[in-house]
């Protein structure tokens, strides 16, 4: 069964303090990984489309990796503006783009 | 959110009343989704629609109703709501030649 897990669950920071969030996949047959910011009471907000390991994009202090088995959404030095739900979702080859999401992680940045 | 209108934001209902949830898109792309975002489970796809006039089951299609009458609109419907259909739901359109989907604001639903 293709799955995704988001770890962890919820993260809080400190302003400047710089981490990482987790995205790791099962599936049969990649085609895309797509990171979402969502903030509350709003739809999510695209961020990010990987589609290769080893590929790499970036915006602003995040930066969004991809291995063949998990991706990774670095955040540099974050902003109190950080703070969000960050998704992430993956499409599988032969599907109608069809978007598989993981269950989110929430990231708190204290000033 | 990119184009994507959903109506309405809020609805609360009582067990077995029906409703339709719309969605509108200002542009001209194929594709558009519904989906379901519970507390710790993420989005799930609930149907979705490739084209005008066609309309396919997703991973949590029981207890909905889509249709897609025309390129702009694709509408979900709960024909008798129960209190397990309580949650927010969103609307997303595929950009058209690319593999991204961009969602509306979403609608909350609450059946009591």
């Amino acid at each position: 069964e293709d799955q995704v897990t988001q770890s962890p669950e919820a993260l809080r920071l400190q302003e400047g303090e710089s981490s990482s969030l987790n995205c790791s996949y099962t599936v049969s047959g990649l085609r895309g990984l797509f990171w979402y910011r969502q903030d509350p009471g709003k739809g999510p907000e695209f961020l990010f489309t990987l589609y290769s390991a080893g590929e790499e994009k970036e915006k602003e202090r995040l930066k969004a990796t991809l291995t063949k088995k998990e991706s990774f959404l670095h955040i540099t030095a974050p902003k109190p503006e950080d703070s969000a739900t960050y998704l992430c979702a993956v499409q599988f080859s032969g599907s109608a783009r069809q978007l598989t999401f993981g269950s989110g992680t929430q990231l708190t940045v204290l000033p | 959110n990119a184009g994507v209108t959903q109506t309405p934001k809020f609805q609360v209902l009582k067990t077995g009343q029906s409703m339709t949830l719309q969605c509108a898109q200002d542009m001209n792309h194929n594709s558009m989704y519904w989906y379901r975002q519970d507390p710790g489970m993420g989005l799930r796809l609930i149907y979705y629609s490739a084209s005008e006039g066609t309309t396919d089951k997703g991973e949590v299609p029981n207890g909905y109703n889509v249709s897609r009458l025309n390129k702009r609109e694709f509408s979900l419907r709960l024909e008798s709501a129960a209190p397990s259909q309580t949650s927010v739901y969103f609307c997303a359109v595929l950009f058209a030649g690319t593999d991204t989907q961009y969602f509306g604001p979403g609608t909350r639903l609450t059946v009591l």
